[in-house]
């Protein structure tokens, strides 16, 4: 089940640098996207969504695009700095049955280098 | 700001035992979930729990799994006869509402359970 596909399982940006991360998803009925932080032993941490009736949403150094014709999403950070070094997750929600279910990507690990 | 906590942090079992994983959701939220992640793979869907009811489970919910809200603040997952390939880092999460863009979904660090 590969709905959610995050190609790059890693990236490597200098600090103040822009960091683009990328997410491809196939299932059209998702309708909301959000992106994750997680740190090693800690839980995924919340950064930003979109719903799939926007094309861009902006949260500070984040920004999410959503091209919905590519089914393709990605996430900005500018400038980066170095706390932002972690694995980021994309996931995407459908909403069925009274609750919204995530389906992640596989991750990608961001190191900004100083 | 409110947190999702979960307990234990780390628990090591026996295969064949029956293991329970602890939650506390966010207190306003209504939406329970649990989600595993076996290392180096993706964070996977097990169930969403809603007015006091199973919303939706995954392939890998199967008998051998249960949760329950005994009483108005916990959360939990049974794992009735654990297998090695249960060995995962499970994590709770919880939300206001089932949908909108902001529901505040919201995830506990995780439980990481070992069976040996």
């Amino acid at each position: 089940d590969q709905q959610v596909k995050q190609n790059s399982p890693s990236l490597s940006v200098q600090e103040g640098r822009i960091s683009i991360l990328n997410c491809d998803y196939t299932n059209s009925m998702f309708d909301y996207f959000l992106w994750y932080k997680k740190y090693p032993a800690e839980g995924p941490t919340f950064l930003i969504s979109i719903s799939s009736i926007k094309d861009k949403n902006e949260d500070g150094r984040f920004t999410v695009f959503l091209n919905k014709s590519a089914k393709h999403l990605s996430l900005h950070i500018v400038p980066s700095q170095p706390g932002d070094s972690a694995v980021y997750f994309c996931a995407a929600s459908a909403f069925t049955q009274g609750a919204q279910k995530l389906v992640f990507g596989q991750g990608t690990r961001l190191t900004i280098n100083p | 700001e409110p947190e999702v906590t979960q307990t234990p942090s780390h628990q090591v079992t026996q295969m064949g035992q029956e293991v329970i994983l602890r939650c506390v959701p966010i207190s306003n939220h209504l939406y329970f979930y649990w989600y595993r992640q076996i290392l180096g793979q993706k964070v996977e869907f097990l169930v969403s729990f809603y007015n006091n009811e199973i919303s939706e489970k995954s392939e890998i919910f199967d008998d051998q799994f249960s949760v329950e809200r005994p009483d108005g603040s916990n959360f939990t997952l049974k794992i009735r006869s654990t297998k090695l390939e249960d060995s995962a880092m499970y994590f709770c999460a919880s939300s206001e509402a089932g949908g909108g863009e902001n529901y505040g979904y919201t995830f506990g660090s995780g439980t990481r359970l070992t069976v040996v």
